[in-house]
């Protein structure tokens, strides 16, 4: 079955330093994979797809078929970084999308 | 700007009453989704449709249904609520792609009594 895990319920880092939020997935096809974020009081947006292969606000990941994993970094956090971050798994039959567990990012000053 | 609309930020309810989550899109989305979002389960997928009067159940169906009469129009229903069923819901919506992206609305939370 398919499903997306996220190890880890909390990262807590300082201003500055580099960030890694995890992300493994179970598909047996092409997946396509995102992040989610999460602000404080503000709706879950997306904050970046797999095949855009584009940085937003200094995050990227990386796809790793072989690891089937899809881990978020940025080399040097923000407080402003602090939010939950959700890996989603995007497949067949309409465009069905799941999610995995979240991390919460807390990034001190 | 475009929008996703869910009718009820708060709702309290007894266990055993009947509850209706309305939400709306504007965008002629095919695609409509009710996820239930709690601590450290993450978001879990209730129910999905892809038409009009189709669906499609998703990790947690049981104890919910829905209805989708109308294309911009999702709604999710709770038979007789329950205590288990305190939580926050939320609506989704997107186009065909497969890598098109996932608007949500701000959430509906419910707390049964």
């Amino acid at each position: 079955a398919q499903r997306v895990t996220q190890p880890e319920k909390l990262l807590s880092v300082f201003k500055g330093a580099p960030v890694e939020l995890k992300c493994n997935y179970s598909y047996s096809g092409s997946p396509e994979l995102f992040w989610y974020v999460q602000y404080s009081r503000q709706r879950l947006q997306l904050l970046l797809r797999h095949i855009s292969r584009e940085s937003i606000k200094g995050f990227t990941a990386d796809l790793n078929k072989g690891e089937t994993s899809f881990h978020l970094k940025k080399p040097f956090a923000q407080e402003e970084d602090s939010a939950m971050y959700y890996c989603a798994l995007s497949y067949n039959q309409g465009g069905k999308l799941i999610f995995g567990q979240g991390t919460e990012l807390s990034v001190k000053p | 700007d475009v929008k996703v609309t869910q009718s009820s930020r708060y709702l309290v309810k007894r266990t055993g009453e009947k509850v209706f989550l309305e939400c709306v899109q504007d965008m002629d989305h095919e695609n409509m989704f009710w996820y239930r979002q709690d601590p450290g389960l993450g978001l879990r997928l209730i129910y999905f449709s892809y038409d009009v009067k189709m669906k499609e159940k998703g990790d947690i169906p049981e104890g919910y249904s829905v209805s989708r009469e109308k294309k911009e129009r999702f709604s999710l229903i709770l038979e007789s609520a329950s205590t288990n069923q305190t939580s926050m819901y939320l609506c989704a919506s997107r186009g065909t792609s497969l890598t098109g992206e996932l608007f949500f609305g701000e959430g509906s939370r419910l707390t049964v009594l």
